[in-house]
C-alpha cells in the first residue's frame, strides 16, 4: 500500500530558528513530489521536486529529494511568525493522484 | 499558476440533505480532482473528475454518495449527498496544469468548509 509519512507531527520553535521537516515515502509509480503551506483551508504549492539531489529554493525555504532512500526534507532558515502552519507533503502517483503526509503542524513563537 | 475558485465557501446544512459544490478554473486544465480533509486530518483524494465520462473513484468512495460531473475542462461539480455529521469536511478540488513539461504541478482551490448538523 502506498504511504507517505512526515515527521515530526508538530514542531514549536521560536523565531529565528531554523527547522527541518521530513518526508518519506514508499509508493508505487512515482512521479513526483510535492510541498505544499497549509493555513487555512487551501493547500499553496511550494515546491515541486522529481530529481535527486537538486535543491529548489525559494526566500528563506528550500526543499531536496532523494530518490534511492526515499525520502525529502524542507527546511525553513531564520524562522518568523507567519511561517506557523501546517506543511503537508504528497507524491504524485499514476494518473496524477497525490498521496498525502499526516502533515508537520510548525509553530513559530515570537 | 491556475487560478481557481470553488462555491460556496462554506456552508451549514442538516442531515439527509445534498450540497454540490462547485470548481471553475482560469483556464483549461487536463486533470481535476475532488479531496475530502476531515478535522484534523490530512487530505483524501475522492475521485478524478474526467471530461465527459464518468469519474474515477478511491476506494470507499462511491459514486451515489459523490456524484461529480466535469462538462469541460474548466468546471466540475462534486455533490454530497444524503448528508450525515460524519461528512463535515473541507472538500477541495484541485488541478493539473497542462503543458509541455512532463512534470505538471497541482494547485488546490480555496476549499468549502461544510458543517452537517
Amino acid at each position: 500500500e502506498d504511504k507517505v509519512v512526515q515527521s515530526p507531527l508538530s514542531l514549536v520553535v521560536h523565531e529565528g530558528d531554523t527547522v527541518t521537516l521530513n518526508c518519506s515515502y514508499e509508493v508505487t509509480n512515482f512521479r513526483s513530489l510535492l510541498w505544499y503551506k497549509q493555513e487555512k483551508k487551501a493547500p499553496t504549492f511550494l515546491f515541486m521536486l522529481t530529481s535527486s539531489g537538486i535543491e529548489k529554493k525559494s526566500g528563506r525555504l528550500s526543499s531536496i529529494l532523494d530518490k534511492k532512500e526515499l525520502f525529502s526534507i524542507l527546511n525553513i532558515t531564520a524562522t518568523q511568525t507567519g511561517d506557523s502552519a501546517v506543511y503537508l507533503c504528497a507524491v504524485v502517483t499514476k494518473g496524477g493522484k497525490l498521496i498525502f503526509g499526516q502533515g508537520t503542524e510548525l509553530s513559530v513563537k515570537p | 499558476s491556475a487560478v481557481i475558485s470553488q462555491k460556496p465557501s462554506r456552508d451549514i446544512c442538516q442531515r439527509g440533505t445534498s450540497l454540490t459544490i462547485q470548481c471553475q478554473v482560469d483556464s483549461q486544465v487536463t486533470m481535476m480532482f475532488w479531496y475530502r480533509q476531515q478535522p484534523g486530518q490530512s487530505l483524501t483524494l475522492i475521485a478524478t473528475a474526467n471530461q465527459g465520462s464518468e469519474a474515477t473513484y478511491e476506494s470507499g468512495f462511491v459514486i451515489d454518495k459523490f456524484p461529480i460531473s466535469r462538462p469541460n475542462l474548466t468546471f466540475s461539480t462534486l455533490t454530497v449527498s444524503n448528508m450525515s455529521p460524519e461528512d463535515s469536511s473541507i472538500y477541495l478540488c484541485s488541478v493539473e496544469t497542462a503543458g509541455v513539461k512532463r512534470y505538471n504541478e497541482q494547485f488546490f482551490g480555496p476549499g468549502t468548509r461544510l458543517t452537517v448538523l
